[in-house]
Parts: structure tokens; sequence; C-alpha cells
């Protein structure tokens, strides 16, 4: 069974940073294409970044690039999304998910066919 | 960028009713156009791939359809668990939900 495992999610203040990771099991970790979406509260879905199965793609929204980088580290079945000078706005609930696809396309994330539980992160002073 | 327009933003139906979403495209996407499922405090869940797959494990009273620029997202026949917000997807983009309640 596919599992994703959110953790790293909290209050911080603006300006400040964060880094998420979401342990992955129940399928070859390396092959796929992971990405981060992330729910304002009453919100609707946005994708945040992707990268390719060995992490030589990456996939940024353009409301994060320059601020946020995804990293994953095959040997421990792990993904990671740094997040630094953080607004207001970052607020939300951020879920890991296995993509669709096996590359990471400029247009971004093919689909998603498998959610973590989703971690909170919380920008406010 | 590609723009996604669902209507209606929200319905509300009768158990057994046909429900029907509609997703706009803001210029062709061919087949590539997904549709989730998100029930209230849980994550969204992939129903539908590539406009008309049924994702494993999904009941068959979800439906698919579509081509260029209009697709369609249908419930042949709504139950109590379907209650939950619908989004459609191409590449980096979602649509803003269809909330479906009971009436």
């Amino acid at each position: 069974e596919v599992q994703l495992l959110e953790s790293g999610g909290g209050l911080v203040q603006p300006g400040g940073s964060l880094r998420l990771s979401c342990v992955a099991s129940g399928f070859t970790f390396r092959n796929y294409v992971m990405t981060w979406v992330r729910q304002p509260p009453g919100k609707g879905l946005e994708w945040v970044s992707a990268i390719s199965g060995y992490g030589g793609a990456t996939y940024y929204a353009d409301s994060v690039k320059g601020r946020f980088t995804i990293s994953k580290d095959n040997s421990k079945n792990t993904l990671f999304l740094q997040m630094n000078s953080l607004r207001a706005d970052d607020t939300a609930v951020y879920y890991c998910a296995k993509d669709t696809g096996h590359i990471v396309a400029v247009t971004g994330p093919t689909g998603a066919d498998c959610w973590g539980q989703g971690t909170l992160v919380t920008v406010s002073s | 960028d590609i723009q996604l327009t669902q209507s209606p933003s929200s319905l509300s139906a009768s158990v057994g009713d046909r429900v029907t979403i509609t997703c706009q495209a803001s210029q062709d996407i061919s087949n590539y156009l997904n549709w989730y499922q998100q029930r209230p405090g849980k994550a969204p869940k992939l129903l539908i791939y590539d406009v008309s797959n049924l994702e494993t494990g999904v009941p068959s009273r979800f439906s698919g359809s579509g081509s260029g620029t209009d697709f369609t997202f249908t419930i042949s026949s709504l139950q109590p668990e379907d209650i939950a917000t619908y989004y459609c997807q191409q590449y980096g983009t979602f649509g803003p939900g269809t909330k479906v309640d009971i009436k």
C-alpha cells in the first residue's frame, strides 16, 4: 500500500523558514516524480513544486519561485520542501503527492494519484 | 498559462440524482484532464485521469468525458458519501472547485 506521511508544519513568523518532510512507502520512490500541493484555509488547490525521480528536474509555481526549494533523498524515501522568506499568503495545508507521470513537464505536474494527510503551515506574527 | 473554469461553483442534489459538473479550459488541452474528489477535512483523491479513465477502485457511477476545451464530470446516481468538492486539473492548473451537497 502506498503511504505518504508529511511532517514539519507549524507556526512561523513572516520572513521565517520551515522545512517540510514527506516519508514515502509502498512504491519505488526513485522512479516517480513527487510533488507538493497546498491549500489555503477554505480555498482551492495549488501546485507548489515537483521533482523528478532522481532529482535532476524541478518545477516551481511562480508564487514560490526563488523562496522554496524541493529536494529528495532516495536512500531514505523522503521528499523535502525548504520554505524561506515565508509570507502570510503561504499559510496553507501542504500535501505531499505522488505524480502520475515519470517526467517533470515545464507546464507542471501531470497529476497526483496518492496524497499524504497534509501538514498545516501558519505564517503569522 | 491555461485557465480552468468550473461550473457550477456549488450544487445541491438529492440522493439518486444525476449530477454534472463542467470544466472549461482557456485553450485546447487535448485529453490531459483529471478530476479529484476532496471530502471535508480530507486529502484530495484522484477519481478520473486523462478525461475518462476511472482510477482503480473508484465506483463506476463516476465518469468523465469531453475533449479540446470542454469537459464534463458526471455522478450517475448521487450517494451520501459523494458530499465533497470536486476539482478538475490539467498539468500545473487546478480548477476552482465545485462543492456538492445533499439536498
